[in-house]
């Protein structure tokens, strides 16, 4: 099984879209991220949870709305989709500290 | 602030010489410590992690890493490259006392393994 997994790995959308990219992570973890990967491949972090609880929100724009229904999953709403926005969405977890944080496969959006 | 520096964007290596990636990172405290590995439309994979004690840290596919204070750096080697290691290869940081979670990457390093 998947420990940390995305859906869906690909989307390509129109501008104006709204859209949703999910993740479920099965390693008991309970802290989970999202981090976009643009471009020019430079990571950065967007969100983190911990136990369903916004810890981290790295000056994102408000059209990007996280919810955390339980510790397991923690999923990416996008309002009003930009070119912009087009990037590599990596959902991550981790458990503990030191933190050792595991990546999912990404899910590839593109705005069109 | 922190951050950390992949000094070489692209590198090109033939299939079984050495390699060594070069990561510096900036940090006041002790850091924690990564190396991911991207291949081709594919995840982060971790490969290896310090976080304290044995400054030479071994990790995946015969990877390994070593811990300089001194010299702020972490670099990745690995004795004999396989063609199968053409990938991005990202170091990172991440703040060790606030358990916070957010990793400061690197601008990545792309290797190219030629025949």
């Amino acid at each position: 099984d998947t420990a940390v997994s995305q859906t869906p790995k690909y989307l390509v959308t129109q501008m104006g879209n709204d859209k949703s990219i999910k993740c479920e992570q099965n390693l008991g973890h309970d802290t989970m991220y999202w981090y976009k990967q643009d471009s020019k491949k430079f990571l950065k972090i967007m969100f983190s949870y911990n136990n369903k609880e916004l810890i981290i929100n790295e000056t994102v724009p408000n059209r990007f709305s996280p919810k955390s229904p339980d510790k397991a999953h923690l999923n990416l709403h996008i309002n009003s989709l930009e070119l912009g926005d087009s990037a590599v969405y990596f959902c991550a977890s981790s458990q503990g500290s030191p933190n050792t944080i595991y990546f999912g496969e990404g899910s590839w959006l593109t705005v069109v | 602030a922190q951050s950390v520096t992949q000094p070489d964007i692209h590198i090109t290596v033939s299939e079984g010489a050495s390699l060594e990636l070069r990561c510096n990172y900036s940090y006041g405290a002790t850091p924690y410590l990564f190396w991911y590995v991207q291949s081709p439309g594919q995840g982060l994979q971790l490969l290896l992690k310090y976080f304290s004690g044995d400054t030479l840290v071994q990790g995946i596919k015969g990877f390994e890493a070593e811990f300089k204070r001194s010299q702020s750096s972490f670099n990745l080697r690995k004795p004999s490259v396989h063609w199968s290691d053409a990938a991005e290869y990202f170091c990172a940081v991440v703040h060790g006392s606030s358990n916070t979670g957010k990793l400061i990457f690197g601008q990545g390093t792309t290797l190219q393994v030629k025949p």
